[in-house]
């Protein structure tokens, strides 16, 4: 596709339930970045893929939440047992190479609401 | 620890004049260094980046950085506002890993 991709666009549930969240990536893009934004606390970085391979999680908030890349392309975050905590938008961003000097395409992210 | 400081939660400025949204870091060895933008709304866009080089770097829609090693800062510059400059900015570092370390944030308010 023409940007990163990300759905659902909000996500409305209840608290301990799971939630999945995708990310489909710029077609060629071998990076893949999750990050949580919440108010006025800025970007917090989650997790890191480099093709199929997570060189970096270290940024993931608990065991509850896990991450996934399959055939170098999309991305699943997944998030048990939600907590209200957990409300925030969830930003997913590819780039070409994970060199560090690339810059990074953002998808307009996923809502998430835990009640 | 690595991290990028905006110690300004809210830049206000007039239209036409300057603009300028500070940004330090604290990171060790040579950062690259990054500057994106978040109009309401829309997702976050790339404006600029210093990588090496001339410390002053050019971005989109008008905006300039200047990279300053000695006081370890990386201001982002407008010379004239426009009120459709008014967003959320972020500056952001690479460090270790290729991770992208982001700053809490600037929201820009251009006043017509």
């Amino acid at each position: 596709g023409a940007g990163v991709s990300q759905s659902p666009s909000n996500k409305v549930t209840e608290k301990g339930k799971d939630v999945e969240l995708r990310c489909d990536p710029i077609s060629g893009h071998t990076a893949l970045y999750w990050y949580r934004q919440s108010l006025g606390q800025g970007l917090e970085f989650l997790i890191y893929f480099q093709g199929n391979s997570a060189p970096d999680k270290s940024g993931l908030p608990s065991d509850r939440f896990s991450a996934e890349r399959t055939g170098g392309s999309v991305s699943t975050l997944t998030i048990q047992r939600t907590q209200q905590e957990d409300s925030a938008v969830y930003l997913c961003a590819s780039s070409l190479g994970s060199g560090g000097h690339e810059k990074l395409f953002f998808g307009s992210g996923t809502q998430l609401s835990v009640l | 620890a690595q991290s990028v400081a905006q110690p300004e939660d809210q830049v206000n400025v007039a239209e036409g004049n300057p603009l300028t949204v500070k940004c330090t870091y604290s990171v060790s060895g040579n950062p690259y260094l990054f500057w994106y933008v978040q109009y309401p709304n829309r997702g976050l866009q790339f404006l600029l980046k210093y990588i090496t080089g001339d410390n002053l770097v050019k971005g989109s829609y008008g905006f300039e950085a200047e990279f300053n090693k000695s006081q370890t800062s990386f201001h982002l510059k407008k010379p004239s506002a426009l009120v459709s400059d008014s967003a959320l900015y972020f500056c952001a570092v690479t460090y270790g890993n290729n991770r992208l370390a982001f700053g809490k944030g600037n929201q820009v308010v251009v006043i017509p």
